[in-house]
């Protein structure tokens, strides 16, 4: 079945840019998704990129789309203290889209 | 209106104890999911409702029961759990296209729950 991976931490200094990356294993996923989870707080999805894309840009976010190593980031920009969180990167698949398939999060710390 | 809201925001019950989590959205969606989250660990999908049936279960124990009683809310039952069911409860929601595409899902803020 589908794999979706992420490196559990990342560490950036206030004002620099964080990238986060994910990789996946199933070229059939169709739509990937970033959620943010800040500490006891539910999830916000942050942004998505459907599979013909190869960016997308909203504000200090920019996802980027590598279909050919199934390689997805998201960069933010400027990265504040308040982006201190952990992000999930998800997937779904055209055979099953009711599902989405998880990575273990990255735990981003926004150092002042 | 594109908020998800859960009620209680916090549950601590006896292994005994009969008690329900409420999920509520009116943003149009016609599925809507349960699932359960560990500390520092991506949610695990329990149940989805789609068009009020349900349509998916993922091999959750029987003292979980859900219940959709109408396309904007569902339920939790929970009754006779174990500590190791403590965990946050996250309900969340998406839009189903006519294509039966489900799209993005939208969380709420989720019920932490205690079991003693």
């Amino acid at each position: 079945g589908e794999d979706v991976e992420q490196s559990l931490f990342l560490s950036v200094r206030e004002g620099d840019s964080s990238v986060i990356n994910c990789t996946y294993t199933d070229s059939s996923s169709t739509y990937l998704y970033w959620y943010k989870q800040e500490p006891g707080a539910g999830l916000q999805l942050l942004t998505y990129i459907f599979s013909n894309m190869d960016m997308k840009q909203d504000q200090r976010l920019t996802v980027l789309l590598n279909k050919k190593d199934k390689h997805l980031s998201l960069r933010i920009a400027d990265t504040q203290t308040g982006d201190s969180a952990i992000y999930f990167c998800a997937v779904r698949n055209a055979g099953n889209n009711r599902k989405l398939i998880w990575g273990l999060g990255t735990s981003l710390a926004v150092n002042p | 209106d594109t908020e998800v809201t859960q009620t209680p925001k916090h549950l601590v019950m006896g292994m005994t104890n009969k008690k329900s989590l409420k999920c509520e959205q009116h943003m149009g969606h016609r599925a809507m999911y349960w699932y359960k989250q560990k500390a520092k660990k991506p949610p695990e999908l329990m149940f989805v409702y789609s068009y009020e049936k349900l349509s998916i279960n993922e091999s959750v124990p029987s003292r979980f029961s859900p219940e959709c009683p109408n396309s904007s809310l569902l339920n939790l039952h929970l009754h006779a759990l174990q500590p190791e069911d403590s965990a946050l409860y996250l309900c969340a929601s998406s839009q189903v296209d006519l294509g039966l595409s489900y799209n993005e899902q939208f969380f709420g803020p989720g019920t932490r729950l205690t079991v003693l």
